[in-house]
């Protein structure tokens, strides 16, 4: 079936120190994927996003990878720091002819130590 | 420039009540998209509206509705509610055939 999921629920890392986070995905047509930060009592916030027709993307301190022969997604933030403590969900954009929809991932929880 | 607003932020009903939870659009947007989000789970698309209609619907039940506003804001309304439609309610806008999606804080709704 189609679906959107991240491999670990949680993650730990030190101030600092770079953060990986991966996403799995099953359709093999999913052409678009968004990366989005949603911190407590907040809803999910924009953080980088990605076509099926790159491998690569960079933003300010982070990078999604797009693996498409595994169907495998990663967002790697670079020096994390305190305030990238959130919950990171992975997202497809489903698009018809009707509207779009965004199928979410169930998220991992990142915590960074000082 | 406002982001999108949602009101009220914190709502508690009874099972088998009414609710109607509101949203304005960030400025420029057109579509209004509603997910609803269960404690340590991701959002789940609920249905999106464009042109004050409703263009998609996820897999929920007909007790969930919509409407969308000439000023583009929308309302979601759900009826008979049950324990299990507790959660955090998402609005998203976007403009429609864009890549770009703005949420709100969302409406934290609690049926007792």
């Amino acid at each position: 079936g189609e679906s959107v999921g991240l491999h670990l629920p949680t993650l730990s890392v030190q101030e600092g120190d770079n953060s990986i986070i991966n996403c799995a995905y099953s359709n093999s047509a999913s052409d678009y994927f968004i990366w989005y930060k949603q911190e407590s009592g907040k809803g999910p916030q924009f953080i980088i996003d990605i076509r099926s027709n790159m491998d690569k993307r960079q933003g300010q301190r982070v990078t999604v990878l797009l693996n498409k022969t595994v169907k495998h997604l990663s967002l790697q933030i670079a020096a994390t720091q305190p305030g990238d403590s959130a919950v990171y969900f992975c997202a497809e954009k489903k698009e018809n002819q009707a509207g779009t929809a965004l199928i979410f991932g169930k998220g991992t929880t990142l915590s960074v130590s000082s | 420039d406002a982001g999108v607003t949602q009101s009220p932020t914190h709502l508690i009903k009874t099972r088998g009540q009414q609710v109607t939870l509101r949203c304005s659009p960030k400025s420029g947007h057109d579509t209004v998209s509603w997910y609803q989000q269960a404690l340590g789970q991701g959002p789940q698309f609920i249905f999106q509206y464009y042109e004050e209609e409703e263009r998609q619907r996820g897999n929920f039940p007909d007790r969930f509705s919509g409407h969308q506003f000439p000023n583009y804001s929308s309302e979601l309304n759900v009826n008979a509610l049950l324990l299990g439609d507790s959660a955090l309610y998402l609005c998203a806008s976007s403009l429609m055939a864009r890549r770009g999606y703005t949420f709100g804080s969302g409406t934290r709704l609690t049926v007792v």
